[in-house]
């Protein structure tokens, strides 16, 4: 079975600081993919980026980025110069089954950001 | 177009009615997805589709029932449910294999 585990049920940061969030996850699958999602109060589920689990670089995206160690079953994500408009629930998930793409979400951690 | 979009918005119905909640997308996704989400949880996955075909179900009780009439469609028919299948419901597509999920704003479902 492939679980997601966030620890962290809510964090907070000052406008314009860094923050982590962290996740860990499980599986005995070799080829999966993970992602983190934010869910603002409009409640769309919004991609803020994605790492394959073959490759060893972390991604980036913009002020966005993760920091994945594989053998730790380890997936943070690192926001910089956190802006007011980042505040919202972010999940860590997990795509596992190949074609079906069958998508893991972790419990959830509210980040707010404070001006 | 990188939309999902799913009708209604919002759903009020009562435990004897049948409705049910559309999706639709144009992105040529062959993987389509029910979850269903409960305020300040995850997620969960109800069901999924690829290639038109159901290829997960998630142990739903049988008063949800999925439809992929095409490609670029999927419903959801509900009937007889209970107070507490009240929820957001989400639609979401992707590509397959290591494709993200988009993602529609899901309908609020309130059963009384």
């Amino acid at each position: 079975a492939q679980t997601v585990t966030q620890s962290q049920p809510e964090m907070s940061v000052q406008e314009a600081e860094t923050v982590t969030l962290s996740c860990t996850y499980d599986t005995s699958e070799s080829n999966y993919y993970l992602f983190w999602y934010k869910q603002p109060p409009s409640r769309q589920m919004i991609l803020v980026i994605r790492q394959e689990a073959y490759k060893q670089q972390n991604a980036t995206e913009n002020r966005f980025s993760v920091n994945f160690q594989k053998a730790a079953k380890s997936f943070s994500l690192k926001i910089s110069d956190s802006q007011l408009g980042d505040t919202a629930m972010y999940f860590c998930s997990g795509g596992y089954g190949g074609a079906t793409n069958k998508l893991i979400f972790g419990t959830g951690t509210l980040l707010a950001v404070q001006p | 177009d990188t939309e999902v979009t799913q009708t209604p918005k919002h759903l009020v119905m009562g435990m004897t009615n049948k409705k049910s909640l559309k999706c639709e997308q144009h992105m040529g996704h062959r993987a389509m997805y029910w979850y269903k989400q409960k305020a300040k949880k995850p997620p969960e996955l109800m069901f999924v589709y690829s290639y038109e075909k159901l290829s997960i179900n998630e142990s739903v009780p049988s008063r949800f029932s999925p439809e992929c009439p095409n490609s670029s469609l999927l419903n959801l028919h509900l009937h007889a449910l209970q107070p507490e299948d009240s929820a957001l419901y989400l639609c979401a597509s992707s590509q397959g294999t290591g494709g993200e999920a988009f993602f529609g704003q899901g309908t609020r479902l309130t059963v009384v």
